[in-house]
């Protein structure tokens, strides 16, 4: 059964620390993973975007890692900001299908406190 | 337009009512999604629509659940017969390409449905 799996489900950290989201999936024959920011009230919004080869992808404060062996990604934010709070999603494209073959995590909630 | 643009934002009806969503998807893109999100879960795919092919309707989750969407335009999410489990936020997104390579969704803001 394909499905993703992130954790934690909700996080709260202090501004300017760092943090980790992990994702891991059983989506096969996998495509792509996709971190998306979802913020309070607003559709989702794409972060960056990792391929079967991609290992690390950065995009800056940003870092997504993929280990296609294990099947598992993380998010790895750096010097949080109290912007940076909101509901991180992992979504993961099946081989060849159309995108709405796409499957959601359930989301991260990262809550920054100043 | 610039982005993907969805009305109402919120809609608070009566069960057994029935409910129309619209989409507005951006300019020239030919992939049209409908998604709903419950409170504290991951979206689920209710239909996809691609150009002028039949629609992927797999995901609608009952015979109340009805989308059209006339060429690369506009698309209307319509529920019947609203029952309060329908209550969710119902978030649209539009791609410039229907294929899961490097293409990205757009999402609009999502129409915050409460059925009492």
């Amino acid at each position: 059964k394909n499905q993703v799996e992130q954790s934690p489900q909700s996080l709260i950290i202090l501004e300017g620390k760092n943090c980790t989201l992990q994702c891991n999936y059983t989506v096969s024959p996998f495509s792509n993973l996709r971190w998306y920011k979802q913020d309070t009230g607003r559709g989702p919004v794409s972060l960056t975007i990792m391929t079967f080869s991609e290992n690390t992808k950065s995009n800056g404060r940003y870092t997504a890692t993929l280990d296609a062996d294990t099947k598992q990604s993380s998010l790895h934010i750096t010097a949080s900001q109290l912007s940076d709070s909101a509901s991180y999603i992992c979504v993961v494209s099946v081989r060849g299908s159309t995108l709405g073959r796409l499957y959601f995590g359930r989301g991260t909630q990262l809550t920054v406190w100043p | 337009g610039a982005g993907v643009s969805q009305s109402p934002s919120n809609k608070v009806t009566e069960k057994g009512k029935d409910v129309e969503l619209r989409c507005d998807p951006i300019s020239g893109h030919t992939a049209l999604y409908w998604y709903r999100q419950r409170l504290g879960q991951g979206l689920e795919f209710l239909i996809y629509f691609q150009g002028n092919s039949a629609p992927d309707k797999s995901g609608l989750p009952s015979d109340r659940f009805s989308a059209e969407r006339t060429g690369e335009s506009v698309s209307t999410l319509t529920i019947q017969r609203t029952q309060q489990e329908d209550s969710a936020v119902y978030l649209c997104a539009s791609s410039s390409s229907g294929f899961s390579g490097a293409n990205v969704l757009t999402f609009g803001a999502g129409s915050r449905l409460t059925v009492l």
